[in-house]
């Protein structure tokens, strides 16, 4: 089993509609999760993180955390073609060593 | 606060040669990752560095590779007698880590400069 589990895609969102992004992973002593937007040809760049069970909102964006199914998710609201994109869930573990998953690519239809 | 800058951007190379990238992290953040990402895959951990300490290195490293930081502040990702198949991008992230228990396993975040794109031809 993969440490850090994304669906590839593509995901395929009307603008407008809601994405959401699944992640799953494999240490059940997880403590931090992050969410990185990585647009093509770039590097990635920090959406969110969430530490505590439940939801944490920030504008559009929503991340979700279920530690007892070792399963987080974000939530695009309104979603715009600027947020088309790859999206990676990344999971540190207990040596800080950050395991990324193979990101989901997102694209929002205009 | 210029972010976590890395050099050269791009580069080309034939097979065989031997390669530096360098990344400067943030002022002040003392740890330091470098990662492998080729395309459709994520971010593949390379090797991180507390100050000037490494404290570890990929089994997925062959012995071509080498890093170093050794005053603790910039580090240099070294591939000797490059191969078609180190062609990729090479990310460096940096963190500040005030101490045990406080660091990105407890939230603290990492930040990610531009990358590196190495072509081997």
């Amino acid at each position: 089993q993969k440490e850090v589990e994304q669906n590839s895609g593509p995901l395929s969102v009307p603008e407008g509609a809601i994405a959401s992004l699944n992640c799953t992973y494999s240490d059940r002593g997880s403590q931090s999760f992050f969410w990185y937007r990585q647009y093509s040809g770039k590097s990635p760049e920090l959406i969110m993180s969430i530490y505590s069970n439940g939801d944490k909102e920030d504008g559009r964006f929503t991340a979700q955390l279920n530690k007892a199914s070792q399963y987080v998710s974000l939530l695009i609201r309104d979603s715009q073609p600027s947020d088309s994109a790859t999206y990676l869930c990344a999971v540190p573990n207990r040596d800080d060593k950050i395991i990324f998953g193979k990101g989901t690519r997102l694209h929002i239809l205009p | 606060d210029t972010g976590v800058s890395q050099d050269p951007r791009h580069k080309i190379t034939k097979r065989g040669q031997n390669v530096t990238f360098r990344c400067d992290p943030i002022s002040e953040h003392n740890r330091l990752y470098w990662y492998r990402q080729t395309l459709g895959q994520g971010p593949e951990f390379l090797t991180y560095f507390q100050n000037e300490a490494q404290l570890e290195k990929s089994r997925l490293l062959s012995d071509r590779f080498s890093a170093e930081r050794p005053k603790g502040s910039f580090s240099t990702l070294e591939i000797q007698r490059t191969e078609q198949g180190d062609s990729a991008m090479y990310l460096c992230a940096s963190s500040y880590d005030p101490g045990t228990g406080r660091g990105p396993f407890y939230g603290n975040t990492i930040y990610f400069g531009e990358g590196s794109w190495l072509t081997v031809v």
